[in-house]
């Protein structure tokens, strides 16, 4: 399977403790995002990463959240000290950049639960 | 970014088409239009898009009003497999992130 893969598929975990995902893009895809998405929702963008430099973030993304895509391959989202409200869907998507409007192709994504 | 509106959901029969609206009244010249799926339990997944002419590919057919004001994905023979929320989108360019609204809750009836 070479689309795009994250991990863990779900992770429970009680409020205050910090949580890492990761996730591995396509191969040669210059371009990751990532995404959060609660029930009912569509997903939100959080940042993206063009190579290994993070180009955007959204004010969503709190000061207890980091993502780092070392090397521009796979990348990486922390959350310190988890709230309840974290509990979300965090999905990854990979792009190639493309002279026009590119694709993403998004992962399964990791369902987070936070007691 | 500019604002969609699609209906929150639709149903329709199998192997029969299958219509689903967006309206984007103030889109911008330089917006493309995307279509965006997504299956139960998954991430979502690319449909098609397109700037002012209207696109077929091997999953659906956009077709855009000439004003751009709106736009239309085609499934043109749903199946069981077709269930999904369908998200539309507009993305201008060099707008790296898509922002997604709560999208059209398609349900196929077998």
């Amino acid at each position: 399977d070479t689309g795009v893969s994250q991990n863990p598929r779900h992770k429970i975990t009680k409020r205050g403790q910090n949580v890492t995902f990761r996730c591995d893009p396509i191969s040669e895809h210059n371009r990751l995002y990532w995404y959060r998405q609660t029930l009912g929702q569509g997903p939100e963008f959080l940042t993206y990463f063009q190579n290994e430099a993070q180009l955007e973030k959204s004010r969503l993304l709190s000061d207890r959240f980091s993502a780092e895509r070392p090397k521009g391959s796979f990348s990486t989202l922390e959350i310190q000290r988890t709230e309840q409200g974290d509990s979300a869907m965090y999905l990854c998507a990979s792009s190639l950049l493309r002279v026009s409007t590119d694709t993403q192709y998004f992962g399964p994504g990791t369902r987070l639960t936070v007691l | 970014d500019a604002k969609t509106t699609q209906p929150n959901s639709m149903e329709s029969n199998e192997e029969e088409p299958v219509h689903l609206p967006c309206n984007h009244s103030t889109i911008s010249g330089t917006d493309y239009i995307h279509w965006y799926r997504q299956l139960p339990s998954q991430g979502p997944e690319y449909v098609i898009h397109g700037l002012t002419s209207n696109v077929n590919n091997r999953m659906a057919s956009l077709a855009i009003a000439e004003d751009r004001k709106s736009s239309t994905l085609i499934l043109h023979r749903a199946t069981l497999r077709d269930a999904a929320v369908y998200y539309c989108i507009l993305r201008d360019f060099g707008n790296e992130k898509l922002t997604f609204g709560t999208g059209t809750r398609l349900t196929i009836i077998p």
